[in-house]
């Protein structure tokens, strides 16, 4: 199993300029998390699907959008990019065993908007 | 309510020593309580966890320590490496008030360095 994978691993944007980072996952897991990782901060909860078709916001959804229409992808749009979204972009799959959550990471996606 | 505190914020160890990160959370619907570890440029990685019914759990040279009536929990790492050189998070899961499904909550990391 490859587990979690992301594209591309980096990316520079423009101000203005859109594009999709990519996230799969071969582990048939239903829920699915986008994150991402400022310096200092932690992990915060973009978006997160618990379902093909079914997603919801998280903490910091403004500027995102995601869609589910597979189990095994999950991506992330940004739109207008703005240098507020320079960060490291996590997705994370999970499988709840007993109603315990466990989260599994990609590699990140370091993106750079200038 | 959600939130999941970690202290201290960075970590200075000397190989051999006793690493201790802490957390304390306030939503008693939290149920489980997994440690991630990130190396630089990686993603987390599952560490260890524990269930809120076990005071402790030991794996290796890592144990986390439960306490559920004060609603704190904590990572020690014994006879630390320089390997053990990360950041770590505590998480806490459970239903998210309002969300209906299960997510983590993340505290806001622990950068380790163990020292030769």
């Amino acid at each position: 199993n490859a587990g979690v994978t992301q594209t591309p691993k980096f990316r520079i944007l423009k101000i203005g300029q859109s594009m999709t980072l990519q996230c799969a996952q071969d582990m048939n897991h239903n829920y699915m998390y986008w994150y991402r990782q400022d310096p200092g901060m932690g992990l915060k909860l973009i978006y997160y699907s618990v379902g093909a078709g079914i997603t919801d916001k998280g903490e910091v959804p403004n500027g995102y959008n995601v869609s589910r229409s597979t189990t095994e992808d999950f991506p992330l749009r940004l739109e207008l990019a703005a240098p507020s979204q320079t960060s490291v972009y996590f997705c994370a799959s999970a499988s709840r065993d007993r109603r315990f959550l466990t989260q599994y990471f990609g590699p990140g996606t370091r993106l750079l908007v200038l | 309510q959600q939130q999941v505190k970690q202290s201290p914020q960075s970590l200075i160890v000397q190989k051999g020593g006793i690493s201790i990160i802490n957390c304390a959370y306030e939503n008693t619907a939290f149920d489980y309580f997994p440690w991630y570890q990130q190396f630089p440029g990686k993603g987390p990685a599952l560490l260890i966890a524990i269930r809120p019914d076990v005071s402790e759990k030991k794996e290796g040279r890592f144990t986390i320590s439960f306490n559920k009536s004060a609603k704190q929990f904590s990572l020690h790492i014994m006879d630390s490496q320089p390997g053990d050189s990360a950041t770590y998070f505590c998480a806490a899961s459970g239903i998210i008030s309002g969300a209906g499904s299960y997510q983590l909550t993340f505290g806001k990391g622990t950068k380790l360095s163990v020292i030769p």
